[in-house]
């Protein structure tokens, strides 16, 4: 298997301005989820899916925020009107092998990271 | 709510020392499950250890083991032979209740050779 990979990288980007991150998971994996870790701190949890369906958003995940998962593939995080606070790398996992309902914890493999600094 | 902490924030060992981390966690959960993950300097979070709330025995990976006291809420990693790639930010998490991964502030590991 491939791991999960994110692009881009790095986003440098105005206040104000819109970014897109783009999240592919470990093929099959039918579990998608989005965390955002600040300096010094551990992940927090952002939003979650399973296979289109979006199951679970934090309340962290402001009106800004918006996360898709169109074909349950992929999946795109957008911030709209960026703010210096939305600095953080932001971190795609994902998990599972069934096409059907999680019975089991699965564990959740992490990609390596888009890292927006917004100036 | 989930809580994890971990009071260390930083820890050093030496080169095929012996190091334990501790991480301590809350839960009303009945079922769940605990997560050591590694973070090295390039940021991609690799997953070490996990352990299930409902096994007794303590799980085990090559030098990594970790030990589970239940009744206390504590969920510690011990580093066997420490090595020079085991520097790394560690990071304990829990799940429970939901598919979300609670995870603590972390520890910075330093081997010294």
């Amino acid at each position: 298997d491939t791991g999960v990979s994110q692009n881009p990288r790095h986003k440098i980007t105005k206040r104000g301005q819109n970014v897109t991150f783009r999240c592919d998971p470990i093929s099959e994996h039918n579990r998608l989820y989005w965390y955002r870790q600040t300096l010094g701190q551990g992940p927090e949890f952002l939003t979650y899916f399973q296979n289109e369906a979006q199951l679970e958003k934090s309340r962290l995940l402001s009106d800004r925020f918006s996360a898709e998962r169109p074909k349950g593939s992929f999946s795109t995080l957008e911030i709209q009107r960026t703010e210096q606070g939305d600095s953080a790398m932001y971190l795609c996992a994902s998990s599972g092998r069934d096409r059907g309902p999680a019975t089991t914890t699965d564990t959740q493999y992490f990609g390596p990271g888009t890292r927006l600094t917004v100036l | 709510a989930q809580t994890v902490t971990q009071s260390q924030p930083e820890m050093s060992v030496q080169e095929a020392e012996t190091v334990t981390l501790s991480c301590t966690y809350d839960t009303s959960e009945s079922d769940y499950y605990l997560f050591w993950y590694k973070q090295p300097p390039s940021r991609q979070m690799i997953l070490v250890i996990r352990q299930e709330a409902y096994k007794q025995q303590n799980a085990t990976e090559n030098r990594f083991s970790v030990n589970f006291q239940k009744a206390a809420k504590s969920f510690s990693l011990k580093i066997s032979d420490s090595q020079l790639g085991d520097a790394a930010m560690y990071f304990c998490a829990s799940q429970g209740g939901s598919e979300k991964l609670v995870f603590g502030k972390g520890t910075k590991l330093t081997v010294n050779p």
